[in-house]
């Protein structure tokens, strides 16, 4: 399977505890992006990497949560200190330019 | 800011056409996507406009008008599995800004 992968694809937590996701682009992009994405939503940006480079980052993204793309392959999307309201779906989407998005099937993440 | 609007819900019948549309206030454009997902799914790839004008690709076709802010994805032939989420979605300055997406309802 040549598509974008993500793991794990489930994840429950208790309150507080920090979680990590892996996303595994497709090899030959080097665009790679985070959304979260909630019951009834659209996905919600989280942050933009090009290569390794992190370019844009939320707003709406707290200081718990950080990404990081350390060789231009694959991504890591942690969060420290979980709360419920990060309960969600984690999306992972790769691409090689602004016309292209290619999701992975994403991490579900349910914090108790 | 980014404002993408979309209908909440709609319902059509098997075999029919509809019309899901989509208007978008961004502060940057470089293009308009449209996305499939099932419940529980990753949201897949259907159409992408940057230039005005309708994309046709099977049963599915999208149009653009930049200057109305203004989008609508064609659905023809309508199955039972084209019951999912519609997602428009704009891409501007590295971002791509989501709209809530359209629940679509295909009754036999």
């Amino acid at each position: 399977d040549t598509g974008v992968s993500q793991n794990p694809r489930h994840k429950i937590t208790k309150r507080g505890q920090n979680v990590t996701f892996r996303c595994d682009p497709i090899s030959e992009h080097n665009r790679l992006y985070w959304y979260r994405q909630t019951l009834g939503q659209g996905p919600e940006f989280l942050t933009y990497f090009q290569n390794e480079a992190q370019l844009e980052k939320s707003r709406l993204l707290s200081d718990r949560f950080s990404a990081e793309r350390p060789k231009g392959s694959f991504s890591t999307l942690e969060i420290q200190r979980t709360e419920q309201g990060d309960s969600a779906m984690y999306l992972c989407a790769s691409g090689y330019s602004t016309d292209t998005q290619y999701f992975g099937p994403g991490t579900r993440l349910t914090v108790l | 800011g980014q404002n993408i609007d979309q209908p909440t819900e709609m319902t059509a019948t098997e075999g029919a056409i509809v019309q899901i549309n989509c208007t978008y206030q961004t502060s940057g454009f470089n293009g308009l996507f449209w996305y499939q997902q099932h419940a529980g799914e990753a949201p897949t790839f259907l159409s992408y406009n940057v230039l005005d004008g309708l994309e046709e690709k099977g049963r599915f076709s999208s149009f653009l008008s930049r200057s109305k802010g203004y989008s609508y994805l064609l659905l023809k032939e309508l199955q039972m599995k084209d019951s999912a989420s519609y997602l428009c979605a704009v891409s501007s300055f590295n971002k791509f800004y989501f709209g809530s997406g359209t629940k679509l309802n295909v009754k036999p």
